[in-house]
C-alpha cells in the first residue's frame, strides 16, 4: 500500500525537551511538507522539501527545525525554543511542489507538552 | 501567490446542494484552484481541481467563470457524513502552499 505514515499518533512530552515527529512516505514524491493545526483553525505551513538535501522556511519555522536526507522521510524536530508547541502535526507528499500538485497527508501526529 | 476568501462556516440539511465560493481576485495566469476535505483528527483530502471553467468528478463538481477571480464548489444532495472543513488553494507550481482556515460546513438530519 502506497502512502505516507506519521508516527507515533499521540506524544507526551515535558517542557524544555526536543521531541522528534516521524514522517516516510513510499509514493516517490519529491516534495514533502509540513503542517501545523491548532484547535478550531486551518493549516499554517512550517516546513517545506522540494527535494533531497533542500528545504525551505514555511509561515511559522521559528523553534522547528527538519531535515530531508533521503527521499522517502522528512523528519520534524520541535525544539524547547517552540513556545507553544501543543497542536496537531500533519505531514504530508507531492509529485511536485506548489499548490497545483495534489497533496498527499498522513494521519498526523498530536503533540502535548505540559 | 493569490490570497482566497470562503466563508468561515455553513449550514445545510442532507439531502441538499450545497456551494462554496473562493473568491480570489489576483489569481495569476498559471494558478489552478484546489479544494480539499477535511474531517476532525484527519489530513485534508484532495476533492478537485480545474483551471476554468466547469468540472466534474464523481465527488463534486467545480465551477470557474472566465475571469476566474472566484470559483465554486458544489456538492450534490450532501448527506450528515459531508459534514467536514473544506479549503480552497489557489496557485501554481514551486510556490509556498497556504491552505487558510477553510469553511466549516454542518450538514443537518
Amino acid at each position: 500500500d502506497g502512502g505516507i505514515t506519521q508516527s507515533p499518533k499521540y506524544l507526551f512530552r515535558k517542557e524544555g525537551q526536543n521531541v522528534t515527529l516521524s514522517c516516510e512516505q513510499n509514493l516517490n514524491h519529491d516534495a514533502m511538507y509540513w503542517y501545523r493545526q491548532d484547535p478550531g483553525q486551518g493549516l499554517r505551513l512550517i516546513y517545506y522539501s522540494q527535494i533531497v538535501n533542500d528545504f525551505q522556511k514555511g509561515d511559522i519555522a521559528e523553534g522547528y527545525s527538519v531535515s530531508r536526507e533521503k527521499k522517502e522521510s522528512f523528519p520534524l524536530t520541535v525544539t524547547s525554543a517552540q513556545k507553544n508547541p501543543t497542536a496537531f502535526y500533519l505531514c504530508a507528499s507531492s509529485q511536485g511542489q506548489g499548490a497545483v500538485y495534489e497533496q498527499y497527508f498522513g494521519p498526523g501526529t498530536r503533540l502535548t507538552v505540559t | 501567490l493569490a490570497k482566497t476568501t470562503q466563508p468561515i462556516s455553513m449550514d445545510s440539511y442532507e439531502g441538499q446542494e450545497v456551494n462554496i465560493t473562493c473568491s480570489h481576485n489576483n489569481i495569476a495566469t498559471n494558478d489552478y484552484i484546489t479544494w480539499y476535505q477535511q474531517f476532525p483528527s484527519q489530513g485534508p483530502r484532495f476533492i478537485i481541481q480545474g483551471y476554468k471553467t466547469k468540472v466534474t468528478n464523481e465527488v463534486a463538481s467545480l465551477f470557474i467563470p472566465a475571469d476566474r477571480k472566484s470559483s465554486t464548489l458544489s456538492l450534490p444532495r450532501v448527506s450528515l457524513s459531508d459534514t467536514a472543513v473544506y479549503y480552497c488553494l489557489v496557485g501554481g507550481g514551486y510556490q509556498k502552499v497556504t491552505f487558510g482556515i477553510g469553511t466549516k460546513l454542518q450538514v443537518i438530519p
